[in-house]
């Protein structure tokens, strides 16, 4: 059963903010949001995680609504080098590998 | 750092033929992992480490075979390549400890068996 729902493709235009959604309705209490990305032909890259309140760090924010049934990545001014395949998880941190199950993400695409 | 290194990087085997996918990280992490991508597809969990000498199995076990004898290597062994794991191989490694979740990847190991 996937955990996480993500629109297949999303598009957006250099310089402007991306807002990548996720829905997550069964998240549990004790489940983080992470959020990976997969430039082509990379192994994927840790992006950001978080619980319940609002998390920033270099890359991105991560905006969790109170309910926690859904989340947005925000990249703030996007460059075309964040063309990438954007995966929104769900999990404890109690696991690790055992526990992240990569689903097929959202293709973000940014156009000049 | 060099983080999680992964040899080789390009690899061409005919059916029936065994090899080791070469996994090491200098990050002194606890947990090591190996996923297959195939094309179109989310990655897929083939084994995973807690840490030395313990190893688990994901989601895609079958034709694999895996060690882990230091914390810093994890090898993945194709026992009898077949076509059917002609695919992009990546190893993760992260802390444990609450940070499990941070996973670093390698750059991948492509896979072709004839």
């Amino acid at each position: 059963d996937a955990k996480t729902t993500q629109p297949p493709s999303m598009d957006c235009a250099e310089g402007r903010a991306a807002n990548l959604p996720c829905n997550h309705s069964t998240i549990s209490g004790n489940e983080y949001v992470y959020w990976y990305r997969q430039i082509h032909s990379q192994g994927p890259q840790y992006i950001i995680h978080g619980l319940k309140n609002n998390e920033t760090n270099e890359m991105a924010s991560l905006i969790i609504t109170e309910d926690r049934k859904s989340s947005t990545l925000i990249l703030p001014h996007a460059t075309l080098r964040d063309t990438a395949v954007y995966y929104c998880i769900v999990s404890s941190t109690q696991g690790g590998s055992e526990k992240l199950v990569f689903g097929k993400g959202t293709k973000l695409t940014v156009n000049p | 750092n060099a983080g999680v290194t992964q040899t080789p990087k390009f690899q061409v085997l005919k059916t029936g033929q065994s090899m080791t996918l070469q996994c090491a990280q200098d990050m002194n992490h606890e947990y090591m992992s190996w996923y297959r991508q195939d094309p179109g597809m989310g990655l897929r969990l083939i084994h995973y480490s807690v840490g030395a000498g313990i190893t688990d199995q994901g989601e895609v076990p079958n034709g694999y075979n895996v060690s882990r004898s230091t914390t810093e290597d994890f090898p993945l062994r194709l026992l009898s390549a077949a076509p059917s794991q002609t695919s992009v191989y990546f190893c993760a490694s992260s802390l444990g400890s609450g940070r499990a979740g941070e996973l670093f990847f390698g750059e991948g190991s492509r896979l072709t068996v004839l």
